[in-house]
């Protein structure tokens, strides 16, 4: 499968508590996005890198939240001192850059998370 | 904000209709995506029309783009069941990140 995987799928944690999710995007893909999409509603910019390089934060991204991308392949967003209006769907998307077809995103299937 | 506005927020039709979804946006764009989203599950790419397109298909989809008036339209034809979904523009600035409204939900009853 070469399409936008996550892990986990799902994750159960304590508020409190810090989590890690990871992105590995489609190879050939240079730019990479996180998302939060809560019940009902379309996904929230949360950030995205070019490479190695992240380009933009959305002001939704609190500073117990942090994402990486060392070597411009996968991604990690982390979550410190959990929530529980944390709880929803990070989603992650890739794409080639750039207009036209080349800034065409491609999803992964999330990473659910539920703070109790 | 290029947020897209979808509209309307719920459409339920039988299967074999053609079904209209309709997306506004307020500053200038580069292009805008379509996407569809089944419960629960991530997001898939429909179509992509350049802000110089004025309409695109791809199958049963037909996407138009007006840019004088900031909207968007995505007619789905002859419409089944699996059909069923979330529907979400999503309009791009240079940038390329998508700002998404918060959908459309499309039921086909079969």
């Amino acid at each position: 499968d070469t399409g936008v995987s996550q892990d986990p799928r799902h994750k159960i944690t304590k508020r409190g508590q810090n989590v890690t999710f990871r992105c590995d995007p489609i190879s050939e893909h240079n730019r990479l996005y996180w998302y939060r999409q809560t019940l009902g509603q379309g996904p929230e910019f949360l950030t995205y890198f070019q490479n190695e390089a992240q380009l933009e934060k959305s002001r939704l991204l609190s500073d117990r939240f942090s994402a990486e991308r060392p070597k411009g392949s996968f991604s990690t967003l982390e979550i410190q001192r959990t929530e529980q209006g944390d709880s929803a769907m990070y989603l992650c998307a890739s794409s080639r850059g750039g207009t036209g077809v080349e800034n065409e995103q491609y999803f992964g299937p999330g990473t659910r998370l539920t703070v109790t | 904000s290029q947020q897209g506005e979808e509209d309307p927020q719920a459409l339920s039709i039988q299967e074999g209709e053609n079904a209209t979804m309709n997306c506004s946006y307020k500053t200038s764009i580069n292009n805008l995506q379509w996407y569809r989203q089944n419960s629960g599950r991530g997001l898939v790419h429909l179509i992509l029309i350049r802000s110089n397109e004025r309409e695109k298909h791809s199958g049963r989809l037909r996407v138009t783009l007006d840019t004088s008036k900031k909207s968007s339209s995505l007619l789905i034809t002859a419409s089944r069941a699996a059909d069923t979904a979330s529907y979400f523009c999503a309009p791009n600035t240079n940038a390329g990140k998508s700002t998404f409204g918060d959908g459309t939900t499309l039921t086909v009853k079969p």
